[in-house]
């Protein structure tokens, strides 16, 4: 069956990094790519970007510009998601999601960020 | 970018009401359009894909329509488990956006 299985919590101190892995399993990994979504507390979805299993393309929202990167790992199947110059406002749930060309509902846990001084 | 407006935001109904949730894309998304439920603690889940399509395992009273820019997700009769937040997505060339949510809320 399809799991993406993400890493644990974070806690960050303003202007760290945190890298975020979503491990696939279960689907040939090159075939979709994968979606990174956020949901800061008690707040919305929001979409930072996406990136082919494939060739490793991205697409990243125009407000994550310069400050996300996603990467791939196919011989281990997981995909990554940087975040860099972290603040108070990225304190979020961080989700990975299948994303083919269709929507398929296939999402991790999700991973708390934490960004405090 | 692609602009989804979702109304309302919240909504009070008691178990047994038929609940609609209406959302607005700021252009032509055509069919690309999914529901998602979500409750606290919990990844979104999928209820509807392609605007229309039941996704599998998902209890008939949920219901999906529109095309272009104008899309509904109907509860035709509330239960209990249905008490949530529900988010409308577009999905257009890999590229996401998400309505602002409605939180269903017990009248």
């Amino acid at each position: 069956q399809v799991q993406l299985v993400q890493s644990g919590a974070e806690v960050k101190k303003p202007g760290a990094s945190v890298k975020v892995s979503c491990k696939a399993s279960g689907y040939s990994f090159t075939t979709y790519g994968i979606s990174w979504v956020r949901q800061a507390p008690g707040q919305g979805l929001e979409w930072m970007g996406w990136i082919s299993g494939y060739n490793g393309n991205t697409k990243y929202a125009q407000r994550f510009q310069g400050r996300v990167t996603m990467t791939t790992d196919t011989s281990i199947n997981t995909a990554y998601m940087e975040l860099r110059s972290l603040r108070s406002g990225d304190t979020a749930v961080y989700y990975c999601a299948r994303a083919g060309g269709a929507v398929d509902g296939f999402w991790g846990q999700g991973t708390l960020v934490t960004v405090s001084s | 970018d692609i602009q989804m407006t979702q109304s309302p935001s919240t909504l009070s109904a008691s178990v047994g009401d038929r609940v609609t949730i209406t959302c607005r894309a700021s252009q032509s998304i055509s069919s690309w359009l999914a529901w998602f439920q979500q409750k606290p603690g919990k990844a979104p889940k999928l209820l509807i894909y392609e605007a229309s399509s039941l996704e599998s395992g998902v209890p008939s009273r949920f219901s999906g329509s529109g095309s272009g820019t104008e899309f509904t997700l109907t509860i035709s009769s509330l239960q209990p488990d249905d008490f949530a937040t529900y988010y409308c997505q577009q999905y257009n060339t890999y590229s996401w956006t998400f309505g602002q949510g409605t939180k269903v809320e017990i009248k």
